[in-house]
């Protein structure tokens, strides 16, 4: 059975840093390309970005609100992928998802998410 | 770009059928979309890949009740026999350039 399990999420103060974990398991990590998904509060979904599996190069591509103020990483000899997020904004305060894209841009099983909330 | 418009919300009787809609933007009707269901508190849950001709491809346990189905620019998703269960959010998505994932503002669906 695919298990995705987020973690790391919390309060934090506009400007700050936040490091969000998901740890899969019941497929082959390696093999996956992984991706995080938001919902603000009340609100749709809204794609994050993804990291690619090494075997596919292991790039990550970004949405345009978050680029160059999140990083995505993995780590598959944990099964774990990594969402860094800095200069926080009050608009970033959502639930947060990460997913596995068994085909390349399908989001198909997914965690149960962490909440960020940025306030001052 | 390719939008995804979905109906805010939508309602049906239980045991009764839903048809909801998720609509192409124009230029883009050949486009394959997903179709997800969110229940209240939940992560996500894949559902289906809808193809334009209308075939698809259920997820891991997805039940019978569901299907989809295709016309010109519109995708459709079908529950039948509505169950107290399937009240939820459903949302349709696709990718654009560079795989970027696209999701619909989703249907809230209330079962009576």
């Amino acid at each position: 059975e695919v298990q995705l399990v987020e973690s790391g999420g919390g309060l934090v103060k506009p400007g700050g840093s936040l490091r969000l974990s998901c740890a899969g398991s019941g497929f082959t990590f390696t093999n996956a390309w992984m991706s995080w998904v938001r919902q603000a509060p009340g609100k749709g979904l809204e794609w994050v970005g993804r990291i690619k599996s090494k075997s596919d190069g292991g790039t990550t591509d970004y949405a345009a609100p978050v680029k160059d103020r999140f990083t995505i990483s993995r780590d598959d000899s944990e099964n774990t992928v990594f969402l860094q997020m800095n200069s926080l904004k009050t608009e970033d305060t959502a639930v947060y998802y990460c997913a596995t894209e068994t085909r390349a841009g399908w989001p198909d099983y997914w965690g149960q998410g962490t909440l960020v909330a940025v306030s001052s | 770009q390719v939008v995804l418009t979905q109906s805010p919300s939508a309602s049906a009787s239980l045991g009764a059928s839903v048809k909801l809609t998720c609509t192409l933007s124009s230029g883009h009707s050949s486009y394959v979309i997903a179709w997800l269901q969110q229940r209240p508190e939940m992560g996500p849950r894949h559902l289906m890949r809808l193809n334009s001709d209308g075939s698809h491809n259920k997820g891991d346990g997805i039940p019978d009740r569901f299907s989809g189905s295709s016309s010109g620019a519109e995708r459709y998703l079908t529950i039948s026999s509505l169950q107290s269960e399937d009240e939820a959010d459903y949302y349709c998505q696709t990718w654009g350039p560079g795989i970027r994932v696209i999701f619909g503002g989703g249907t809230k669906l209330t079962v009576l």
